[in-house]
């Protein structure tokens, strides 16, 4: 079946530590997405990508990272700058091709806390 | 600026009653909705979309939207609660105005509405 994998499910980070959260989709889908849900505050913006070796900064992207070598692969690093990573990350990919109009098709998420 | 609110934080409905979760938007030209539902621990599924045409849009599960223009509003319904219905709702919007930019296509969402449905 089609769908977006996001790993681990749960992630813990030291102080100081960039952890790397990870989001492989088969959808081929050309756009993908990283938000940010902390309780009561919706989902927000940390980047996004509409092709390979592009991406774009987000609402919040202080204190991460991203790459897309890949189509199928959009891995967002937390970086020591980000003092409060604890929070619910979401990775979403939506066709380009098809309209603007179409659907973001959500992973799991992972969840990160700080140790 | 595009923006979503989401006026309650909580629903709560009997099992059998109808239900409504409110959202109203904020776009600079026409907008694309959208009402997405979680469930604990879980990501974002799909439930319907407004584009264009007409006002009413049926959805998943038996959910459905009603689009109004005036009062810029996406509310979303169900004639009859489940249980199962229960999860946490949140309303988006896309304002195809700006794309011409960057060409961002991500989504602006509003801050959740939790439904409780009790038996």
């Amino acid at each position: 079946d089609g769908g977006i994998t996001q790993s681990p499910k749960y992630l813990f980070r030291k102080e100081g530590q960039n952890v790397t959260l990870s989001c492989e989709q088969n959808l081929n889908h050309d756009a993908m997405y990283w938000y940010r849900q902390d309780p009561g505050q919706g989902l927000r913006l940390i980047y996004y990508s509409q092709i390979v070796n592009d991406f774009q900064k987000g609402d919040i992207a202080e204190g991460y990272s991203v790459s897309r070598e890949k189509k199928e692969s959009f891995p967002l690093t937390v970086t020591s700058a980000q003092k409060n990573p604890t929070a619910f990350y979401l990775c979403a990919s939506s066709s380009i091709g098809e309209g603007p109009n179409q659907p973001q098709h959500f992973g799991d998420g992972t969840r990160l806390s700080i140790l | 600026a595009q923006s979503v609110a989401q006026p309650e934080d909580q629903v709560n409905v009997a099992e059998g009653n109808p239900l409504t979760v409110k959202c109203t938007y904020s776009v600079s030209g026409n907008p694309y909705l959208f009402w997405y539902v979680q469930y604990p621990n879980r990501g974002l599924q799909f439930l319907l979309k407004y584009i264009t045409g007409d006002n009413l849009v049926k959805g998943s599960y038996g959910f459905e939207a009603e689009f109004n223009k005036s009062q810029t509003s996406f509310h979303l319904k169900k004639p009859s609660a489940l249980v199962s219905d229960s999860a946490l709702y949140f309303c988006a919007v896309r304002d195809p105005g700006g794309m011409m930019d960057t060409g961002r296509r991500a989504l602006t969402f509003g801050s959740g509405t939790r439904l409780q449905v009790q038996p």
